[in-house]
């Protein structure tokens, strides 16, 4: 699976957008990319994935860019409940293959949602 | 509602004695995995199973085993418990074909002392 890099923190004000870059200038073209979070104590949460194209849902919103070296995960309108660890997370989806299924967490980025 | 539980959620344990710990989903999904998280190492996987009587060792999986007698249950068991293997422990779940997300449980939080 193609590595990514993540910023190791970021800050954001309560009721703004939060905007967490990924790189993952190595990724293929049978990878997607997954976001997933952790709040302090807890199970790390699936966000949202995608391909190529843009996703949203009653979460975050993903933005790939054309070339798919990085991408964006925007949380429109933060919360004090949206600090936690957020993973950017690049897999193959190959049934069969080595990576089949598995999920490789690197060290994400630390949002803090401040008042 | 499905859902996918661990227990217990805390342990304490001595040195050298055997762990068992106990993951169950009832989505019925085909795949499921064992991942420790420690400071500094982020979640790493120790072992995974792609079905009934399928187990596949991890990045992390010296002193640990697992068994899949059946689709609900992932037990992991620490043979001789080592001070090393004082962590979270977080189990999770996917359809078997991996397309869509993995369902984590609420951790083990494990002390071996």
């Amino acid at each position: 699976d193609a590595k990514t890099t993540q910023p190791t923190s970021m800050d954001c004000a309560e009721g703004r957008a939060a905007n967490l870059p990924c790189n993952h200038s190595t990724i293929s073209g049978n990878e997607y990319v997954y976001w997933y979070r952790q709040i302090h104590s807890q199970g790390p949460q699936y966000i949202i994935h995608g391909l190529k194209n843009n996703e949203t849902n009653e979460m975050a919103s993903l933005i790939i860019t054309e070339d798919r070296k990085s991408s964006t995960l925007i949380l429109p309108h933060a919360t004090l409940r949206d600090t936690a660890v957020y993973y950017c997370i690049v897999r193959a989806l190959n049934a069969g293959g080595t990576s089949y299924g598995k999920l490789t967490f690197g060290q994400g980025t630390i949002l803090t949602v401040h008042p | 509602d499905a859902e996918i539980t661990q227990s217990p959620r805390h342990k304490i344990t001595e040195t050298g004695r055997q762990v068992t710990l106990a993951c169950h989903q009832t989505w019925n999904h085909n795949n499921m995995f064992w991942y420790r998280q420690d400071l500094g190492h982020g979640l790493r996987l120790i072992h995974y199973s792609y079905g009934v009587h399928d187990t596949n060792k991890g990045e992390v999986s010296d002193g640990y085993s697992v068994s899949r007698s059946n689709t609900e249950d992932l037990p992991l068991t620490l043979e001789s418990a080592a001070s090393s293997q004082t962590s979270v422990y977080f189990c999770a779940s996917s359809d078997r074909l991996g397309l869509h997300e993995q369902y984590f449980g609420p951790g083990t939080r494990l002390t071996v002392t």
